[in-house]
């Protein structure tokens, strides 16, 4: 079955820095990427995703790119603001058949 | 518009008993899609339901169950509850029309085992 890593496990930046998250995936027929943000004690909220058909998507300060060939997709958050401090998962599935997600990166911005 | 319910929001069960939780997904939408979450990790898939009928089944063990009804909101059982249950269980809906695949979870229930 599908299996997602995901690293860092930690990421601390500096408020104004960029932020990037990677991701690898291991089923080729994987097709749809998503990202979820969770605040603590929220629920996951989509952020941004991408199909494979597609090799980056940008949505203002979010961007998710994708690279099939390697199987590996990452989250870049640039201009890194307080309020985007939370846990952010990656998933991978078929079709939006049953998603894996990644064991999550907690994302600190520091002032 | 309704997000995604979920109810009760926090349960507290002793082991050995049962527990059912329930969903409700936003309308319009056709699946939906149990998860377990255990703290400090990512969600783990457990059951999708689409059109009533079980699309998917995650490694779960057979004391956990669920259901999809006429109007699309779910229930997801659980029996023999075990101490290694206790985790928050999202539940998320999706249209699955067209190209839309995306998941909308809904804010979860905590169940602690004790």
């Amino acid at each position: 079955g599908e299996n997602v890593e995901q690293h860092p496990s930690t990421l601390s930046v500096q408020e104004g820095d960029s932020a990037v998250i990677k991701c690898t995936y291991s089923d080729s027929a994987s097709n749809y990427f998503p990202w979820y943000k969770q605040e603590l004690g929220k629920r996951p909220q989509l952020i941004i995703d991408i199909r494979s058909n597609v090799g980056e998507k940008k949505d203002q300060r979010i961007a998710v790119t994708l690279n099939k060939t390697a199987k590996h997709f990452s989250l870049h958050i640039t201009e890194t603001q307080p309020e985007d401090s939370a846990v952010y998962f990656c998933a991978a599935s078929n079709y939006g058949q049953n998603f894996v997600f990644g064991p999550g990166t907690r994302l600190s911005v520091l002032p | 518009d309704a997000g995604v319910t979920q109810s009760p929001t926090h349960l507290i069960k002793t082991r050995g008993q049962h527990v059912t939780l329930r969903c409700s997904p936003i309308s319009g939408h056709k699946s939906v899609s149990w998860y377990q979450q255990v703290l400090g990790q990512g969600p783990q898939f457990i059951f999708q339901y689409y059109e009533k009928e079980e699309r998917g089944r995650g490694n779960f063990p057979d004391r956990f169950s669920a259901r999809q009804f006429p109007n699309y909101s779910s229930e997801l059982n659980v029996n023999a509850l075990l101490l290694g249950d206790s985790a928050l269980y999202l539940c998320a809906s999706s249209s699955r029309t067209g190209a839309n695949y995306g998941y909308t979870f809904g804010s979860g229930t905590r169940l602690t085992v004790v």
